[in-house]
């Protein structure tokens, strides 16, 4: 069975700090990790995805499969990255089922 | 991409009554899922809605509780049977299609309801 654990349900960080959302996931095959944000009163989506190795609103994460972790990293928080953010892995290969973490609410204070 | 719209955004119904979920995206879609999400709690896949035919339930989950319809490639509903005070929840339908293959979901905003 595939798992996501995010051990944090709430971090807070000052503005200009970094900061860090870990994720730490099960499963036995090449997963796909995603991270979705969701802004104050607005629908989830996405942010990142590992295959694409991109940087999105200053945050990246990379896979790490000997840890199985999928961090997600960004050097200076700002205001406006205040959200929910979650942690998904998708079993490799075309559409299938996207397993959730918990979320992480980041609070970045002024 | 796709734009999904869902209603009811909210809605406070009696125990023992049955809600229907609507879900609409703006363009044909492969899968359609519908997640839960209780207070507290993460995203918690009920089902995926299959197009002309039975959907595939999780764990859990069944549809006898939870019937769901996809007619097409566009449209889905979520029925919520004979509720109870724990089916207090935010119902979410998510779509992702297989133009890029990247495995993004896209999400409505929600139906969040209440059961007394």
């Amino acid at each position: 069975a595939q798992r996501v654990t995010q051990p944090e349900k709430l971090l807070s960080v000052f503005k200009g700090a970094p900061v860090e959302l870990k994720c730490n996931y099960s499963y036995s095959g090449s997963p796909e990790l995603f991270w979705y944000v969701q802004y104050s009163r607005q629908r989830l989506q996405l942010l990142l995805r590992h295959i694409s190795r991109e940087s999105i609103k200053g945050f990246t994460a990379d896979l790490n499969k000997g840890e199985t972790s999928f961090h997600l990293k960004k050097p200076f928080a700002q205001e406006e990255d205040s959200a929910m953010y979650y942690c998904a892995l998708k079993k490799g290969g075309g559409y299938q089922k996207v397993t959730f973490g918990i979320g992480t609410k980041l609070q970045v204070i002024p | 991409s796709a734009v999904i719209s869902q209603k009811p955004s909210r809605d406070i119904c009696q125990r023992g009554t049955s809600l229907t979920i609507q879900c609409q995206v703006d363009s044909q879609v492969t899968m359609m899922f519908w997640y839960r999400q209780q207070p507290g709690q993460s995203l918690t896949l009920i089902a995926t809605a299959n197009q002309g035919s039975e959907a595939t339930y999780e764990s859990g989950f069944v549809i006898d509780k939870f019937p769901i319809s996809r007619p097409n490639l566009t449209f889905s509903t979520l029925t919520v049977s004979n509720m109870s005070p724990e089916d207090s929840s935010i119902y979410l339908c998510s779509a992702g299609g297989s133009w890029t293959n990247t495995g993004e979901l896209f999400f409505g905003e929600g139906s969040r309801l209440t059961v007394l």
